[in-house]
């Protein structure tokens, strides 16, 4: 199976801050990666599939990088609303496997 | 409109049975994967299984192989999680999800949920 690892696990920003989430697989994904946004007691909203193709309707702050074993999800201008866990999916292979998520807290 | 409306859940003592349901509508249904997705109490998403557009292929994640069933009925729009033997583990709230595209693309579409509990 192959593991997603986020970090940090929690981060505190300030309104207007540039943010990155970093999520690494335990092997090669090629760029199958999504990222989501989950808000308490919602679903996931997606934000961004295949690496770096951002979502219909989600913000251009909003941008993922990365290929491979490594993928950073940035918040270029952090704003209130974006107060959030965040969580990466790979879908290379199965079992599909997300991260272990990434509470953003403003500050 | 896009939706997905999941029912079916609640209370179930340990080693019972469930079954839960996803209503699609707004899109052509057998043109896409489906999926379950669930999230226990406090804690991170978790993929539970995936079921082609024709229904010939399924996948599930190790934990609940054997003892969930995935399903579909195009003709109905229906997607459906046949839950047996459950267990305290298998607690939590189940998403019904779909690709946002007709390619793989992360889940774009999700249902409200329905919460399961497994309790005694």
């Amino acid at each position: 199976d192959i593991q997603m690892t986020q970090s940090p696990s929690t981060l505190s920003a300030s309104v207007g801050d540039r943010v990155t989430i970093t999520c690494r697989a335990s092997q090669s994904i090629s760029n199958w990666l999504a990222w989501y946004q989950q808000k308490p007691g919602k679903a996931p909203n997606l934000l961004i599939y295949k690496t770096s193709s951002l979502e219909s309707g989600v913000p251009t702050r909003f941008s993922g990088s990365g290929s491979g074993t490594a993928f950073t999800l940035t918040i270029s201008s952090l704003q209130p609303d974006d107060s959030a866990t965040y969580y990466c999916q790979q879908y290379n292979s199965y079992p599909l496997t997300f991260g272990g998520g990434t509470k953003v807290e403003i500050k | 409109e896009v939706q997905l409306v999941e029912s079916g859940g609640g209370l179930v003592q340990p080693g019972g049975s469930l079954r839960l349901s996803c209503a699609a509508s707004g899109f052509t249904f057998n043109s896409y994967w489906m999926s379950w997705v669930r999230q226990a109490p406090g804690k991170g998403l978790e993929w539970v299984a995936n079921i082609k557009e024709d229904g010939s292929e399924k996948y599930y994640v190790d934990s609940v192989k054997g003892r969930f069933t995935i399903s579909r009925d195009n003709t109905k729009n229906l997607l459906s999680l046949q839950m047996n033997s459950l267990r305290a583990e298998d607690t939590a709230v189940y998403y019904c999800a779909r690709m946002a595209y007709n390619f793989w693309s992360g889940y774009g579409i999700w249902g409200q949920g329905t919460l399961l509990t497994v309790s005694s």
